[in-house]
Order: C-alpha cells, then sequence, then structure tokens
C-alpha cells in the first residue's frame, strides 16, 4: 500500500498562508490523494483531493507535483480556527476494496 | 448538511459486556464505516459497508462485528468488550463513487 510523510508540526502566524507538504513518493498512478483535518476532540473533516491536477475549493488549495510524489496543501490566509491535525491520506484499491491509508498528520498550530 | 450522528460522545463499559456503537447518516450515502483511533496509531479502519446487508472487513477486524439493517444506520458490536478496546470509535459516511467521507464526532469508549 502506498503511504504518505508529513511532519509531525508545524506553525503558522495568523494570516499568512500555511504550507503543508506531503510526501507520497510511492503513489501508483490511479490513487487519489485527500487532506482531512481534525479539530481537538472532534471527527475529521474532509478538506480537498485531487489526482493529478491542482485543485482548490473554499477551504484551500492543493498543489500536486508532476511526478505525484508529492503534495502540498495552501490554507491563503490561516486563522486561529484552522488550528488542527492535517491528514495527507492516499485512497488504494479498487471496487469494494477501496480505503483510506492514514497516517499521523501534521498538527499545525496558528498563532496570533 | 450532511450529518453523521453517532450515539453517545462519551461510554464507560465493563469488560465482558456486549457493547453497541450506533451511527446515522441523513444523506442517502452508500458507502458507511467505522473506525478507530488511538494516539500514535492513527486512524484504523475496522468494518466498512457499501450496501445494505453488505459489509467488508477492515484492517482491524478481530473482536468487532457490524450491523446495517438499514441504508442510514450502521452499528458496530464489540461482542465481548476488553480493556484492549478502549479508543476513540468514528464512524462516517460517502456517496458511492467518491470517497470524501463525513465523519461523526466520535464515541470515546472506556473499558474498565
Amino acid at each position: 500500500d502506498a503511504k504518505t510523510t508529513q511532519p509531525p508540526s508545524m506553525d503558522c502566524a495568523e494570516g499568512r498562508a500555511a504550507n503543508l507538504p506531503c510526501n507520497h513518493s510511492t503513489i501508483s498512478g490511479n490513487e487519489y490523494v485527500y487532506w482531512y483535518r481534525q479539530i481537538h476532540s472532534q471527527g475529521p473533516q474532509y478538506i480537498i483531493h485531487g489526482l493529478k491536477n491542482n485543485e482548490t475549493n473554499e477551504m484551500a488549495s492543493l498543489i500536486i507535483t508532476e511526478d505525484r510524489k508529492s503534495s502540498t496543501l495552501i490554507l491563503p490566509h490561516a486563522t486561529l480556527r484552522d488550528t488542527a491535525v492535517y491528514y495527507c491520506i492516499v485512497r488504494v484499491g479498487a471496487g469494494n476494496n477501496r480505503k483510506l491509508i492514514w497516517g499521523l498528520g501534521t498538527s499545525l498550530a496558528v498563532n496570533p | 448538511d450532511v450529518k453523521v450522528t453517532q450515539s453517545s460522545r462519551y461510554l464507560v463499559k465493563r469488560t465482558g459486556e456486549k457493547v453497541f456503537l450506533e451511527c446515522v447518516q441523513d444523506m442517502d450515502h452508500e458507502n458507511m464505516f467505522w473506525y478507530r483511533q488511538d494516539p500514535g496509531l492513527g486512524l484504523r479502519l475496522i468494518y466498512f459497508s457499501y450496501d445494505v446487508k453488505m459489509k467488508e472487513k477492515g484492517d482491524i477486524p478481530e473482536g468487532y462485528s457490524v450491523s446495517r439493517e438499514k441504508k442510514e444506520r450502521f452499528s458496530l458490536i464489540l461482542e465481548s468488550a476488553s480493556t484492549n478496546q478502549t479508543s476513540m470509535y468514528l464512524c462516517a459516511s460517502s456517496q458511492e463513487g467518491w470517497w470524501g467521507a463525513f465523519f461523526g464526532q466520535g464515541t470515546r469508549l472506556t473499558v474498565v
């Protein structure tokens, strides 16, 4: 199974962009990359996902390198409420054997 | 908004008890999942279901069973609770073909 590697923790100043890296060097061609975040004592929240192209939604942007071995989640203007653990996850398998492989995530602290 | 509701936020049970964790989603999603989350281990998939009365084992099914009699409800059963099943349990749902799952708030189960 493909796995992901993320830094265990990062800091960001409020109002600045937060760039969270993820390495998924063993990803194969049909595996999607998903990003979730988990605020303390809550269930994980879906942020964004992508396969090859860069993606943007109201929460964040996802930049995937051309070789697909790494990606970066960008929160353009981080707020204190963005303090959370961010998970970069790979979806593997096919049909009824599809599943998400979760790592330990990056704990992002947004500081005033 | 999609809502995934877990029946309890906190639960304390005794060793050997049969424990039922209930999860209900209100968006007519085909897929439903049960995970457990432990410090240092991340989220691990216990079971998932892609249709009524259908179930598939995840990564750590031992000691658990599931039931899905109606599309909106997915139950996790601990046949005989043990202390090593003390954990945060998270239920999630997603629509067919899209794995950006929506999570419930979690049930923190303590087995004493």
